[in-house]
């Protein structure tokens, strides 16, 4: 069965800061992998996907990703945080194989961003 | 263009009444899918539908039951309800792995609270 872990449920940057938000999965061949997010009272928007190719994608937001086979990671990250940035990210997988929208969430990473 | 439109967004019920949550989606997407979000655990699958006619129980389905009415709306309905489904649900549509990558387009969910 598929499976994703987030392993920082919170994490505070100063507004300018670099991020990085780890995402690590289990699937057995190369999955869909997703990062949404989701603003407070809100529905969850893709930032950004890989299913193939390039190994670094890149987001909206200036978002981008690396996923890494060898690590089983998929982590987010941002050159320099904007206040507007405080949120809550998912990671999520999905199989190529089946319905990719039957997506296994990750409990989440919630964002705080000091001014 | 509105996405995918949820009703209602709140509703407060007692334990054992009934209700049903609204889904419907304008983008032409063949799937379609109920998730829930509890604090702390990410967002669960209740129930999807790969195309219209078809549903199939995701990783929570228990207490639930669905409609896919037709190719753009999708119903949650909740019998009897139970604490335990206190809950903020939504609603989303994808294109099919098949034709296209899975990703998901989220409604602004519904906050639903079971006394």
């Amino acid at each position: 069965a598929q499976s994703v872990t987030q392993p920082d449920i919170h994490i505070t940057v100063s507004e300018g800061a670099s991020l990085e938000l780890r995402c690590n999965y289990s699937y057995g061949a190369t999955p869909y992998l997703f990062w949404y997010v989701q603003s407070p009272g809100q529905g969850l928007q893709l930032l950004l996907k890989y299913f193939s190719g390039d190994t670094l994608v890149q987001g909206i937001k200036g978002f981008e990703a690396e996923f890494k086979r060898s690590q089983s990671s998929f982590n987010l990250r941002k050159p320099s945080v904007h206040w507007s940035d405080a949120a809550e990210y998912f990671c999520a997988v999905g199989s190529p194989n089946t319905n990719a929208g039957k997506s296994t969430f990750g409990d989440g990473t919630t964002l705080t961003v000091k001014p | 263009n509105a996405g995918v439109t949820q009703t209602p967004k709140f509703q407060v019920l007692k334990t054992g009444q009934s209700m049903t949550l609204q889904c419907a989606q304008d983008m032409n997407h063949n799937s379609m899918y109920w998730y829930r979000q509890d604090p702390g655990m990410g967002l669960r699958l209740i129930y999807y539908s790969a195309s219209e006619g078809t549903t199939d129980k995701g990783e929570v389905p228990n207490g639930y039951n669905v409609s896919r009415l037709n190719k753009r709306e999708f119903s949650l309905r909740l019998e009897s309800a139970a604490p335990s489904q206190t809950s903020v649900y939504f609603c989303a549509s994808s294109v099919p792995s098949g034709t296209g990558t899975g990703e998901l387009f989220f409604g602004e969910g519904s906050r639903l609270t079971v006394l």
